[in-house]
């Protein structure tokens, strides 16, 4: 079954240093993959999404990901940290009708 | 309208009580989805609906009851709920029942269980 695994249940950062959150996908063929962020007591916000037209894909609030599939990766990478980017942030893949989260990463950004 | 809207945003209820929570989207999207989300944990599947009909129950305990009586609306009927179902449910919709697309969620209702 597909599955993703995100590298760290915690991140902390300073603000303006970059972002650097890890995600690798288990599939023998490239599957959809998304990022999701989550503020607390919140539903969930897509922030991007890969779906093969492009191997780097730009998403909201300044973040972007990078698809490498030699790698199976998915790593989501912003320049500069915001006190606003704290939250959590799910990598996400769907191999049929239905996406299936990882775990998590909550992401600290230190002043 | 690009809102997934739930209601109740909390509720407290008794392992007796009868209770529903509803969902609604009027994006034309085709497919809607349950999620049930623990403190600190992912969101887990419950059940998937595809053009109103249910096509995924992830084996579900029958004391969660889910409904599609529209295109745009998604309810979840509770029943005889347990301490442990204290969770966010959270609801989300689709264009594509593929979900290429991504979901757009909810913020979820608070469900806590006496």
């Amino acid at each position: 079954a597909q599955s993703v695994t995100q590298l760290g249940s915690h991140v902390s950062v300073s603000e303006g240093a970059l972002v650097l959150l890890r995600c690798n996908y288990s599939s023998s063929v490239p599957p959809y993959l998304f990022w999701y962020v989550q503020y607390p007591n919140q539903g969930l916000q897509l922030l991007l999404k890969y779906t093969s037209a492009a191997t780097l894909v730009k998403g909201i609030n300044g973040f972007e990901a990078e698809f490498k599939k030699s790698e199976t990766s998915f790593h989501l990478t912003k320049p500069s940290a915001h006190m606003s980017d704290a939250a959590e942030y799910f990598c996400a893949v769907s191999p049929d009708d239905k996406i299936i989260f990882g775990k998590g990463t909550r992401l600290h950004i230190l002043p | 309208d690009t809102e997934v809207t739930q209601t109740p945003k909390h509720l407290v209820m008794g392992m007796t009580n009868k209770k529903s929570l509803k969902c609604e989207q009027h994006m034309g999207h085709r497919a809607m989805y349950w999620y049930k989300q623990k403190a600190k944990k992912p969101p887990e599947l419950m059940f998937v609906y595809s053009y109103e009909k249910l096509s995924i129950n992830e084996s579900v305990p029958s004391r969660f009851s889910p409904e599609c009586p529209n295109s745009s609306l998604l309810n979840l009927h509770l029943h005889a709920l347990q301490p442990e179902d204290s969770a966010l449910y959270l609801c989300a919709s689709s264009q594509d029942p593929g979900g290429a697309d991504g979901y757009t969620f909810g913020s979820g209702t608070r469900l806590t269980v006496v």
